[in-house]
């Protein structure tokens, strides 16, 4: 079976640019996860998403971001006019059922900021 | 406010040394906890993780961790460190009123041959 597919692995955006990045959850699993994971850091939690719905969007920034799980396709969490500070790796979980089964992770998304 | 702690960024072992890696929590309602390991370049994978029952957790590649409320802490221990074990483990709460996984700093774990 196929595990969290994320992709690119590695994006590098200019200031003012827009990022996007995918995630295609384990198939079967309805619950997805997005967190960033900043240099000497641990993961924070940015959302919480099922299909077509937002559970949980606490940990997000209010400007610029925004996060999607269609009834098809894959996860995408969107990053409008990027900003150094955005630079950080960005990964995606999946889970099958609540909150508390476990959580599957992809292998990350490098994202650079010129 | 919910937080973990991992005590040391950095810890190194002898091969066949034990391992002992640490975490506290700070939890207003009780915790789910877990620890996961993340090789370079790569995803986290998990561990083990304690939700209700038994407080001594067995997990994958012979880790384990108890949960001791008492001292709010869930340490993470294997008997013997083995080159294989060298990477990041980041320690992990839940809490049964929310939707949030909250992650402590990291530690890196060396095993020196």
């Amino acid at each position: 079976n196929a595990g969290v597919m994320q992709n690119p692995r590695h994006l590098v955006r200019r200031r003012g640019q827009e990022a996007r990045l995918r995630c295609s959850p384990v198939k079967g699993h309805s619950h997805v996860y997005w967190y960033r994971q900043l240099p000497e850091e641990g993961l924070k939690f940015m959302v919480y998403l099922q299909k077509e719905n937002i559970i949980d969007e606490s940990g997000m920034p209010k400007e610029r971001f925004s996060a999607e799980f269609p009834k098809e396709g894959p996860s995408i969490l969107r990053i409008q006019q990027v900003v150094r500070g955005d630079s950080a790796a960005y990964f995606c979980a999946s889970s099958p059922r609540d909150f508390y089964s476990e959580q599957y992770f992809g292998p990350g998304t490098r994202l650079t900021v010129t | 406010a919910q937080s973990v702690t991992q005590l040391g960024s950095h810890v190194s072992v002898s091969e066949g040394a034990l391992v002992l890696l640490r975490c506290n929590y700070s939890s207003s309602v009780p915790p789910y906890l877990f620890w996961y390991v993340q090789y370079p370049n790569q995803g986290l994978q998990l561990l083990l993780k304690y939700t209700t029952g038994a407080t001594l957790v067995k997990g994958i590649n012979g880790f384990e961790a108890e949960f001791k409320k008492s001292e709010t802490s869930f340490h993470l221990t294997k008997p013997s460190a083995h080159m294989s074990d060298a990477a990041e483990y980041f320690c992990a709460v839940a809490l049964s009123t929310g939707n949030q996984f909250y992650f402590g700093t990291g530690t890196s774990l060396t095993v020196i041959p």
